[in-house]
């Protein structure tokens, strides 16, 4: 089945700084990669996703980039702000839910 | 309009106490879904419900969980006999079909 692996498992940033986390995936087949935030105390919240026939993909200061030969995705945060302080996930799936396989998490810390 | 609602928010119970996890989905929701979080790990994929589909149970650990969805809308995790390695945050999600995941707050159970 599906493994995904992300990097770091923290990272700590000035605030205003980018913050990228990288993840990989095994399954050549999966086509679809979110990425969540969960805020301490939540469930975990959409916030960009890809489908495997995109490279990148913007939405104001986050982004994400795909590489399907390598396999692997980023989450990039440009001018970081406190209120960015969460653990983000990734996750992978062959466009069904029930498939959906999320990388360990990567708790990020802007600090002011 | 409302979210995924799970109740308890925090659950405390004795080692070989039974408990039951509550989940009421977006209204109209047709999938559900439930994950198991454990302490800096990522979303562990448990059950799946689809409409009045047989329920995708491929994620469930031992024959001591179960889960039913009642009525298509809300559904109930069951944790027998419960054991310490069971403490986590159980989270719930809802979805059309396939289109994003929707998650509720989770429950916070600990198994003294």
């Amino acid at each position: 089945g599906e493994n995904v692996e992300q990097h770091p498992s923290t990272l700590s940033v000035q605030e205003g700084d980018s913050a990228v986390i990288k993840c990989t995936y095994s399954d050549s087949a999966s086509n679809y990669f979110p990425w969540y935030k969960q805020e301490l105390g939540k469930g975990p919240q959409l916030i960009i996703d890809i489908r495997s026939n995109v490279g990148e993909k913007k939405d104001q200061r986050i982004a994400v980039t795909l590489n399907k030969t390598a396999k692997h995705f980023s989450l990039h945060i440009t001018e970081t702000q406190p209120e960015d302080s969460a653990v983000y996930f990734c996750a992978a799936s062959k466009g069904y839910n029930n498939d959906m396989r999320f990388g360990a998490g990567t708790r990020l810390t802007v600090k002011p | 309009g409302a979210g995924v609602s799970q109740s308890p928010s925090n659950k405390v119970t004795e080692k070989g106490k039974d408990v039951e996890l509550r989940c009421d989905p977006i209204s109209g929701h047709t999938a559900l879904y439930w994950y198991r979080q454990s302490l800096g790990q990522g979303l562990e994929f448990l059950i799946y419900f689809q409409g009045n589909s047989a329920p995708d149970k491929s994620g469930l650990p031992s024959d001591r969980f179960s889960a039913e969805r009642t009525g298509g809308s809300v559904s109930t995790l069951t944790i027998q006999r419960t054991q310490q390695e069971d403490s986590a945050v159980y989270l719930c999600a809802s979805s059309l079909d396939d289109s994003p995941l929707h998650f509720g707050n989770g429950t916070r159970l600990t198994v003294t």
